[in-house]
């Protein structure tokens, strides 16, 4: 059964430091979206990509994040300077986009440490 | 805007025991509702989900849902559970089922007792 991928499982970093989460989606979905957990809190929605843009975001989402589809495979979360916050689970989701009953399939998280 | 409650973020049933972990939520157009489940070091898992017609909804693991409008809930029930349901279980709402963002209550940890 396909499924989404995601590398790597855990990310140690230092603050201020840049990251790059990556995220294989199911090869035939169109649309691609990041959350986060933090450790006791409940899962958040950062931002969807569509089409090659983004086609929302939330609030958490701010100059420090930024998303790309680089090839036709991965879709990457970068974070550009890590803050002690930005400590969470991150998850990439993909959605095929064609069809009224559509599921959006998770990965299994990339833990990031921020130190 | 949307939002979702679980009430309880702890559950702990006897194996064999009726499993009901409660989600209510509120939006101000009728909304797409889903359970997901969480095992130890894995992502999101789709247990089942309610779009439109039928209102109980029949999810893998013998897991069931009910969406009840009036009462603004769409609580998760197992009529007995088993040891291998122990996970954490998200409800979660969306305005238009599948190109729109999710929306997550805190989650609710099941614990069963042997």
């Amino acid at each position: 059964e396909p499924e989404v991928t995601q590398t790597p499982s855990h990310q140690v970093t230092q603050m201020g430091q840049e990251v790059i989460l990556r995220c294989v989606p199911i090869s035939n979905h169109l649309y691609f979206y990041w959350y986060r957990q933090i450790l006791g809190q409940k899962v958040e929605f950062l931002v969807s990509f569509y089409n090659n843009e983004i086609s929302e975001k939330s609030e958490i989402f701010d100059d420090q994040f930024s998303v790309e589809r680089p090839d036709g495979s991965n879709f990457t979360l970068k974070i550009r300077s890590t803050k002690l916050e930005d400590s969470a689970m991150y998850f990439c989701a993909s959605v095929s986009g064609r069809g009224s009953t559509d599921t959006q399939y998770f990965g299994p998280g990339t833990r990031l440490t921020v130190l | 805007a949307q939002s979702v409650t679980q009430l309880g973020s702890h559950v702990s049933v006897s194996e064999g025991a009726l499993v009901l972990l409660r989600c209510n939520y509120s939006s101000s157009v009728p909304p797409y509702l889903f359970w997901y489940v969480q095992y130890p070091n894995q992502g999101l898992q789709l247990l089942l989900k309610y779009t439109t017609g039928a209102t109980l909804v029949k999810g893998i693991n013998g897991f069931e849902a009910e969406f009840k409008k009036s009462e603004t809930s769409f609580h998760l029930t197992k009529p007995s559970a088993h040891m291998s349901d122990a996970a954490e279980y998200f409800c979660a709402v969306s305005l238009i089922q599948g190109a729109q963002k999710l929306v997550f209550g805190q989650g609710t940890r099941l614990t069963i007792n042997p």
